[in-house]
């Protein structure tokens, strides 16, 4: 399967601790998106990256997330200190980049944070 | 800014009738793109359709078809002989040319079709 992956699926966490997710795009993929999603909400926007540079962060992102892409494959996306609000669904997407044309995000499964 | 509103938060219809998923967007842009993803209960995000703001010509695929009416700011989602398998959150999206193919989502549509 050569799809957009995630680890873990799932993370139940206590107030206070980090957590680190990882993403593993598409491989021809250089653009690489993460997202919240909260219960019953549609996802939001966090994050993206073309390659390993990151060109855009909501303002959704605290100071208690930050994300990287190393080597413009894989990407971590960290909680420090997290909260009880920080429990989401946390999505990522990946997609190719061609010229203007708009190009299709392909979702990963998902990493389902839980924090007590 | 860019926003979506998805009106109908959850509709429920019985197997083999017809449901209209709803979507109004708002952009500035005179270039965008608007999308309908399926969310299953699995989770994952699975694409359905994009469409381009200068292309306004209605689409068919299979039981799905899609309306985009400018003139109203709505792409709305039409599901023919809805089947239980039909079942899901489905999401309307809109990406502004330029804006680095980020995706505002609308709140969603629970679609639950009943046997």
């Amino acid at each position: 399967d050569t799809g957009v992956s995630q680890d873990p699926r799932h993370k139940i966490t206590k107030r206070g601790q980090n957590v680190t997710f990882r993403c593993d795009p598409i491989s021809e993929h250089n653009r690489l998106y993460w997202y919240r999603q909260t219960l019953g909400q549609g996802p939001e926007f966090l994050t993206y990256f073309q390659n390993e540079a990151q060109l855009e962060k909501s303002r959704l992102l605290s100071d208690r997330f930050s994300a990287e892409r190393p080597k413009g494959s894989f990407s971590t996306l960290e909680i420090q200190r997290t909260e009880q609000g920080d429990s989401a669904m946390y999505l990522c997407a990946s997609s190719e980049t061609s010229g203007v044309s708009y190009n299709e995000q392909f979702f990963g499964p998902g990493t389902r944070l839980t924090v007590l | 800014a860019q926003k979506v509103t998805q009106a109908q938060t959850e509709i429920s219809v019985v197997e083999k009738e017809d449901v209209t998923l709803d979507c109004v967007y708002e952009t500035r842009d005179t270039t965008y793109y608007l999308f309908w993803y399926k969310q299953p209960p699995s989770g994952e995000l699975v694409f359905l359709i994009r469409r381009n703001s200068f292309d306004e010509q209605n689409e068919i695929s299979g039981r799905y078809s899609w309306n985009f009416q400018k003139s109203t700011s709505s792409f709305n989602f039409t599901i023919t002989a809805s089947q239980v398998v039909d079942s899901a959150v489905y999401f309307c999206a809109l990406s502004e040319f330029g804006a680095g193919n980020m995706l505002t989502f609308g709140g969603g549509t629970r679609l639950m079709v009943k046997p």
